[in-house]
Parts: C-alpha cells; structure tokens; sequence
C-alpha cells in the first residue's frame, strides 16, 4: 500500500502565484488533514476534513482553501502564495469519524518555497 | 495560555543506555496522548496511544507513562540503538472531536 501520497514533493513560486497540494491515500480512512511544519514552530494544523463532504478550520487556516474532492483525495490551495508560507506542507489521514483518538497516517511532505 | 513542552530541543545519549524524552502540558485536560516518530524529509510515524486512564503502555523496547497529576508524559527508549536516531513529537486531543495538538519535538542522537 501507498498509504498518503503527496504531489509534487518540491516546488518554488514566486510571490503572488497560486498552487494546489494534492493529497490523496488509500487506506480508506474517513478523516483528512493539513499541516505546516516550520523549524521552532512545529506541526500546526491548517485544515481538517473530519469526514467526506465536510471541512473545518484549524491553527492557521488564513491563506489557504481547502477541497475534500471524494473519500480519498484533499487539496489544499494558495490562492496568493506569500514567503510567509515557505515551508513543509504534510498530509495525513486516520480512521472513522471521530478525529481526536486514531493514530495519524502522514505523508512525506511537500516542500514549498515562494520568493 | 495552552501550551505543549517536550522537554529539549535536542538530546544525546550513547548506545545502549535508556531515553528519557519528556511532554509536559499546560492548560489542557486531554482524553489521549500520542507519540510519533520523525526522521528528516519524512512524515511522522505513529509509534503509541496513551489513555488518561493508563498509566503506563509498552511497544517492544518502547514505553510510554502519563501523569495527568503533574500534567506529563514520559517516553522510554531502552536499550537504545543509533538506529532510534529521529525526532520524536508528543501529541494530545484535549477531547471529544478536537483536533490533534503536537509538541515542538525533541531530536534524540544514539551514538554508538
């Protein structure tokens, strides 16, 4: 199995560029999620898409859109990419719809740089 | 404020000795308490799930305490190799349906 795969796996903008993240698994997991990890920050939640059809903010969700297009895939979208969001992007997934006690499924990140 | 605290950003200990990596918490009550395992230009890997309930869960060479008296988590590693090199990250649910709340991380070397 896959597990949760990321595309692209690195990519540079310059400011004021758009760009979706893909993410997609294939474990069958009902919930989905966004992250940022910056060096001293930490993993901060962007969004979470607690199960199909619905999505939700979560730490930093100011500059991003999200898309749960189906059980599997959940885009995430810079509509204006800012240096401020120069960083590691991971997805991730876990089961049922209670998204608080399963164990996290996370992909290998994309790294996005925007000049 | 809310606050989660593994206890250094980076830790070194020689091979065969025993990791102590702690995950101290501020201003939340959580139901759950997970610890994960990061390698570099890797996503973190589950490695256990701690209960309020439980005081102590074992994987392997791996154990996991929670103290909500003092409001803390300890990570063991015994019998430590290189190979445990990585980040590991601590991570709660304060309840319910809220999302997951992750550590800074703390950077364990192994040297042999």
């Amino acid at each position: 199995n896959a597990g949760v795969t990321q595309t692209p796996k690195f990519q540079v903008l310059k400011t004021g560029q758009s760009m979706t993240l893909q993410c997609a698994q294939d474990m069958n997991h009902n919930s989905m999620y966004w992250y940022r990890q910056d060096p001293g920050m930490g993993l901060r939640l962007i969004y979470y898409s607690a199960s199909e059809g619905t999505t939700d903010k979560g730490e930093v969700p100011n500059g991003y859109n999200v898309s749960r297009l189906n059980k599997r895939e959940f885009s995430l979208r810079l509509e204006s990419a800012a240096p401020s969001q120069t960083s590691v992007y991971f997805c991730a997934s876990s089961e049922l719809n209670r998204i608080s006690n399963q164990p996290q499924h996370f992909g290998d990140g994309t790294r996005l740089s925007i000049l | 404020s809310q606050k989660i605290e593994q206890n250094s950003e980076a830790l070194n200990i020689q091979e065969g000795k025993t990791a102590t990596l702690t995950c101290n918490y501020t201003n939340y009550s959580p139901a759950y308490l997970q610890w994960y395992r990061q390698d570099p230009g890797r996503g973190p890997v589950f490695l256990l799930l701690i209960r309020e309930n439980e005081k102590e869960k074992r994987k392997e060479r791996l154990k996991v305490t929670f103290d909500t008296t003092l409001k803390q988590s300890l990570f063991h590693i015994t019998a430590s190799q290189p190979a445990d090199s990585a980040t590991y990250l601590c991570a709660l649910v304060s309840s319910g349906n809220t999302p997951l709340v992750f550590g800074k991380g703390t950077r364990l070397s192994v040297i042999a």
